[in-house]
């Protein structure tokens, strides 16, 4: 079936990194993708990676991608109380490129 | 530009009063979805339209029902809210060809509360 899995909850001190998990099972895309919400807005694509490609990297953002494993990660270095925020991973469905699975979403909170 | 618009922000129904959530796109997009967020859940498919004059179910479709009014409007209908349709519903649309770029915009979203 098709499934994307995180966990719910990261909490990081300010100025560490922060590294988001995602697993997926099928896939029929080329493209996975990472999206930022922030409290009482929709989403908004913070970035991508082909499927082709081990690692992305995109100012502070880096995605890994271990398609063998079928796991994603996002790193956000330096991480600001902006970085506050829900992020979702999420790929188009393997039945249908058409439908795009989410992830339960990681709440990504910020320690002083 | 508006982008993607939706309408209402926020309603509250009794259990068993029906509604409708409109949602209009500018882009020219072929493709528009309806997903609710619940805490803790993600966000779920209901219905998805590929293209004008289709429609499919996703994840969680009972209970609702959708119209491709054309290519601009997708609308989604409650027909007798219940308890468990608490929630809130956002819409979302994309160009619905390959590639990176074909990413999905969305509303800002429709708090719905059914007592």
């Amino acid at each position: 079936g098709e499934d994307v899995e995180q966990s719910l909850f990261l909490s990081v001190r300010e100025g560490d990194s922060s590294v988001i998990n995602c697993t997926y099972t099928d896939s029929s895309s080329t493209y996975l993708y990472w999206y930022k919400q922030e409290p009482g807005a929709g989403l908004q694509l913070l970035t991508y990676i082909f499927s082709n490609m081990d690692m992305k990297q995109d100012q502070r953002l880096t995605v890994l991608l271990n398609k063998k494993d079928k796991h994603l990660s996002l790193r956000i270095a330096d991480t600001q109380t902006g970085d506050s925020a829900i992020y979702f991973c999420a790929a188009p469905g393997y039945s249908s490129a058409s439908k795009i699975i989410f992830g339960s979403g990681t709440r990504l909170s910020i320690r002083p | 530009n508006a982008g993607v618009t939706q309408t209402p922000k926020f309603q509250v129904l009794k259990t068993g009063q029906s509604m409708t959530l409109q949602c209009a796109q500018d882009m020219n997009h072929n493709s528009m979805y309806w997903y609710r967020q619940d805490p803790g859940m993600g966000l779920r498919l209901i219905y998805y339209s590929a293209s004008e004059g289709t429609t499919d179910k996703g994840e969680v479709p009972n209970g609702y029902n959708v119209s491709r009014l054309n290519k601009r409007e997708f609308s989604l209908r409650l027909e007798s809210a219940a308890p468990s349709q608490t929630s809130v519903y956002f819409c979302a649309s994309r160009f619905g060809l390959a590639g990176a770029t074909d990413t999905q915009y969305f509303g800002p979203g429709t708090r719905l509360t059914v007592l």
